[in-house]
């Protein structure tokens, strides 16, 4: 298996504008999960989807983020409009459903972006 | 609210040390714990888990973590480091109808 893929890997972009960050989950795993990363934060848990469906978005920063899982093989992060202070490492997970609570979440190898 | 905290931000040892990172939780339910790894540039790799049963967990690469749960840690060790073994690592917890809760994180920096 391919893992799970993230796309772009880098994301230069300047202040204002629309950002679209994509992933593609390990085949037959029914959770993804969005995770952003700074040096000031750690690692956040931005929102989750459990069958497509988000189960969690407490995360969110704010209504500039939208995550959307239009079937089970993609699912898109998109910022509109941009800040600098959205520069970050996002990260896309997903999880095998037999294991539930318990299972392993198998990371991508993350975007990172930059917002000038 | 669960809560991780690493105890160190940054552990330097030298190749061939033992070392231990350091990991505690607050929760005042039963919580699944977890070890991560992030070499540079990558995504995070599960280096070992804490489901139940046995405190003393074996994971990937030598290292292994002991459940304390009077303690509330979880701390993480490996007998003797290699050079390759420099990386981040993150404690994380989770329990039932939540998502992974992510410790601040240690660089581990093993020099020769």
């Amino acid at each position: 298996d391919a893992g799970v893929i993230q796309s772009p890997r880098h994301e230069v972009t300047e202040m204002g504008q629309e950002v679209t960050l994509r992933c593609k989950p390990i085949s037959g795993h029914n959770s993804l999960f969005w995770y952003r990363q700074t040096m000031m934060r750690g690692l956040e848990l931005l929102i989750y989807f459990n069958n497509n469906v988000p189960i969690d978005d407490s995360g969110m920063p704010e209504d500039r983020f939208s995550a959307k899982m239009p079937n089970a093989s993609f699912s898109t992060l998109k910022i509109q409009p941009s800040e600098p202070r959205d520069s970050a490492v996002y990260f896309c997970a997903s999880q095998n459903p037999s294991g539930g609570l318990t299972d392993t979440q198998y990371f991508g190898p993350g975007t990172r972006l930059t917002v000038l | 609210a669960q809560s991780v905290t690493q105890l160190d931000s940054q552990v330097p040892v030298f190749e061939e040390a033992p070392v231990e990172l350091r990991c505690n939780y607050s929760s005042s339910v039963s919580v699944y714990l977890f070890w991560y790894v992030q070499y540079p540039n990558q995504g995070l790799q599960l280096l070992l888990k804490y489901l139940s049963g046995s405190t003393l967990v074996k994971g990937i690469n030598g290292f292994e973590a002991e459940f304390n749960k009077s303690q509330t840690s979880f701390h993480l060790r490996k007998p003797s480091v290699h050079i390759s073994d420099t990386a981040e690592y993150f404690c994380a917890v989770r329990k039932a109808g939540t998502a992974l809760i992510f410790g601040k994180g240690t660089t581990l920096s093993v020099s020769s």
